[in-house]
């Protein structure tokens, strides 16, 4: 099974300042088709996960353009560029390249 | 709109099983597969499963070969995990969830499992 390891497992930020989390992955990430099925979610408090980012960099409709997806290979970043308070939650990478679909341990997003 | 929705919490005693439902409305069901991913209380996500609704071909995560069954009914649009011979480390809140491009990008609400004597 692919291994997804995320830093930091917490993260204390300042409201309006950037956050960057880091996931890697104990193998490449790229499938036969040519695609990275690298996918990032954010989980709040008491609700279910949400998608923010798929394949690598593709934000979904309607997430604010401050979450932004890099990487390739094995070692992928999520980056807010300024944390407001509603980004509050978990964030969780996650592969779907691989049988069986593997997830980070997740990094919980706080204000300081 | 695009939802998914989920049959209500469970009680059961270790050694029963459980069947959970997903109702999905605002799409084509038979287009896209659904996965069931759990989360036991306080921890991480754990992939169970997919099913493809038009043909009903299904993939289980390895650990729960043997305990798992998927199946769906499309003249309602409507998934179904069974998993059976339950134990404690079965406790959790279950998801179905809605598969694009390999990500997901729809939830159930989220199905918690009790499993208790």
């Amino acid at each position: 099974d692919i291994v997804m390891t995320q830093t930091p497992l917490s993260s204390p930020v300042t409201l309006g300042q950037p956050a960057s989390i880091s996931c890697r992955s104990s193998q490449s990430l790229v499938y036969s088709d040519g695609n990275t099925y690298l996918s990032w979610l954010q989980q709040r408090p008491g609700q279910p996960p949400r998608l923010l980012i798929y394949k690598v960099s593709n934000r979904l409709s309607g997430v604010p353009d401050r979450f932004s997806g890099s990487g390739a290979g094995t070692d992928f970043t999520l980056k807010i560029s300024r944390v407001e308070a509603e980004d509050v939650g978990v964030y969780y990478c996650m592969q779907g390249t691989q049988n069986p679909w593997t997830f980070g341990q997740g990094t919980k997003v706080e204000i300081k | 709109q695009v939802q998914l929705v989920q049959s209500g919490a469970e009680v059961k005693k270790p050694g029963a099983s459980v069947n959970v439902s997903c109702k999905a409305s605002g799409y084509t069901f038979n287009d896209y597969w659904i996965h069931w991913v759990r989360q036991a209380p306080g921890q991480g996500l754990e992939w169970v499963g997919w099913i493809y609704p038009n043909s009903g071909v299904t993939k289980f995560a390895q650990k729960f070969q043997g305990r798992v069954t998927m199946t769906r009914d499309t003249s309602i649009n409507t998934a179904y995990m069974e998993l059976s011979r339950l134990t404690s480390d079965d406790t959790a809140v279950y998801y179905c969830t809605r598969d694009l491009n390999w990500a997901y990008d729809y939830w159930g609400q989220g199905t918690l499992v009790t499993v208790s004597s």
